[in-house]
């Protein structure tokens, strides 16, 4: 268990839909960060917060967005769904805002039907 | 060409075989240099982590980064069936514009007994 949450753990929904991911992250993590693992890409970064700001952006899309709370939980926001968007996504956080070491979280599974 | 190359596999060994997992890349801004493993459908875990050139050992596991040569390498020693998983390597740059990790797109290991 790396100390990282994230809910819910599987989402079904329709296209053209809205949904939210939530992540806590570990005791003490400043950073957070959301990644999409999709079976022909791999895992992507999408974005990082750091004690609530954003500090590094990825291939998100447009449709896609995020923000990290002042008890550093974060949120990932995702709209406007297409079947494309089917993935899992992790959250991650990490003790330092500059160095790479990350823990996951066990992911949400998306479909979207 | 990617910024970080993996062979997929899959790598089949037997019980208390020497495995060795690789990943090259391009980009030599990478500073930070991480293994991850990933179990079916779950969160990758951290396994070993590396800052810039050099070896690390951490009980049957033993990390490898020749940064002249863009080359990182993975050795699982005594290897056992509870091995089998997909090893993602990641890596990522200097955190001053942010710590996006970069994965491999993974390789598959089935260790059998």
């Amino acid at each position: 268990d790396s100390g990282v949450t994230q809910t819910p753990k599987h989402l079904i929904t329709a296209t053209g839909q809205r949904v939210t991911l939530r992540c806590s992250p570990r005791s003490g993590d400043l950073s957070v960060y959301w990644y999409q693992q999709s079976l022909d890409q791999g895992l992507q970064f999408l974005i990082q917060y750091y004690n609530g700001e954003e500090r590094a952006k990825g291939n998100i899309l447009e449709r896609f967005s995020a923000q990290q709370f002042p008890d550093l939980h974060s949120e990932l926001n995702l709209s406007s769904l297409e079947l494309g968007d089917s993935a899992l996504y992790f959250c991650a956080s990490s003790p330092s805002r500059e160095r790479g070491e990350q823990y996951f979280g066990p992911g949400t599974r998306l479909t979207v039907t | 060409q990617k910024e970080v190359e993996q062979d997929p596999g899959p790598l089949s060994v037997p019980e208390g075989a020497i495995v060795s997992l690789n990943c090259t890349y391009s980009n030599s801004a990478f500073q930070y240099f991480m293994w991850y493993r990933q179990y079916s459908r779950k969160g990758p875990e951290l396994l070993m982590y590396t800052y810039s050139s050099g070896n690390k050992e951490d009980g049957r596991f033993t990390a490898q980064v020749d940064k002249s040569s863009k080359y990182i390498s993975l050795f699982i020693r005594d290897s056992q069936p509870s091995d089998s998983a997909t090893y993602l390597c990641a890596m990522s740059e200097d955190g001053q514009a942010g710590t996006a990790l970069i994965f491999g797109k993974g390789t598959t290991l089935s260790v059998s007994s």
